[in-house]
């Protein structure tokens, strides 16, 4: 089965500043698709953005951006100009792309990221 | 647009008593349904999933049951709960095929004294 991993529980930045969070992952699949998920405090799952494994381009989405390095199986998730608001839990997830079975999404445990005013 | 709703919100339930949680999608046809349990300081735990009506597939060994009586309404019951079934329950769904991403509801306290 995939794993993946969050080897920060805890994370803190200063506000407008620069924080990365870290994952790997492990699989035997060449083509699957890879998450980052945001869970404020009113705990909804929230996505924050998407990288397709057969995509180089690292993804982008505002002041999110993933780098995403397939051969060492990590992806870590930059975000820039950090706001109180980005104060959460972050949970990075795998899916295989195949279209057999669920397909259902595998979780890290999870980053806390607290933001200093 | 498609929306997933999801409730209770919270839920105080003392051991042994029934429990159902109920989660409905709008706006798609033929998702994929799931069920997660969080417990404090993990991940989300996949419970059980389903591909279609009435098709239900378990992860995990539990007191829990689930079942998908209508295309885009999911039910997770149980009996009798047990005071390890405490914790938060999120429903979520996806696009059946060529889907990525999973679309979460906000999710069921559930408190078993």
């Amino acid at each position: 089965a995939q794993t993946v991993t969050q080897s920060q529980p805890e994370m803190s930045v200063q506000e407008a500043e620069t924080v990365t969070l870290s994952c790997t992952y492990d699989t035997s699949e060449s083509d699957y698709y890879l998450f980052w998920y945001k869970q404020p405090p009113s705990r909804q799952m929230i996505l924050v953005i998407r990288q397709e494994a057969y995509k180089q381009q690292n993804a982008t989405e505002n002041r999110f951006s993933v780098n995403f390095q397939k051969a060492a199986k990590s992806f870590s998730l930059k975000i820039s100009d950090s706001q109180l608001g980005d104060a959460a839990m972050y949970f990075c997830a795998y899916r295989s792309a195949s279209w057999t079975g669920a397909n259902n999404l595998f979780f890290g445990t999870g980053t806390r990221l607290t933001v200093i005013p | 647009s498609q929306t997933i709703h999801q409730w209770p919100a919270t839920l105080v339930q003392p051991v042994g008593s029934p429990l159902s949680l109920e989660c409905t999608v709008e706006g798609t046809s033929n998702p994929n349904l799931y069920w997660y349990r969080q417990a404090a300081g993990r991940g989300l735990q996949l419970l059980f999933y389903s591909v279609g009506i009435g098709q239900i597939s378990s992860e995990v060994p539990q007191n829990l049951s689930a079942s998908r009586p209508q295309d885009r309404q999911f039910i997770l019951s149980s009996k009798k709960l047990l005071l390890s079934d405490s914790g938060f329950y999120l429903c979520a769904w996806s696009v059946r095929r060529g889907g990525t991403e999973a679309f979460f509801g906000q999710g069921t306290r559930l408190t078993v004294v």
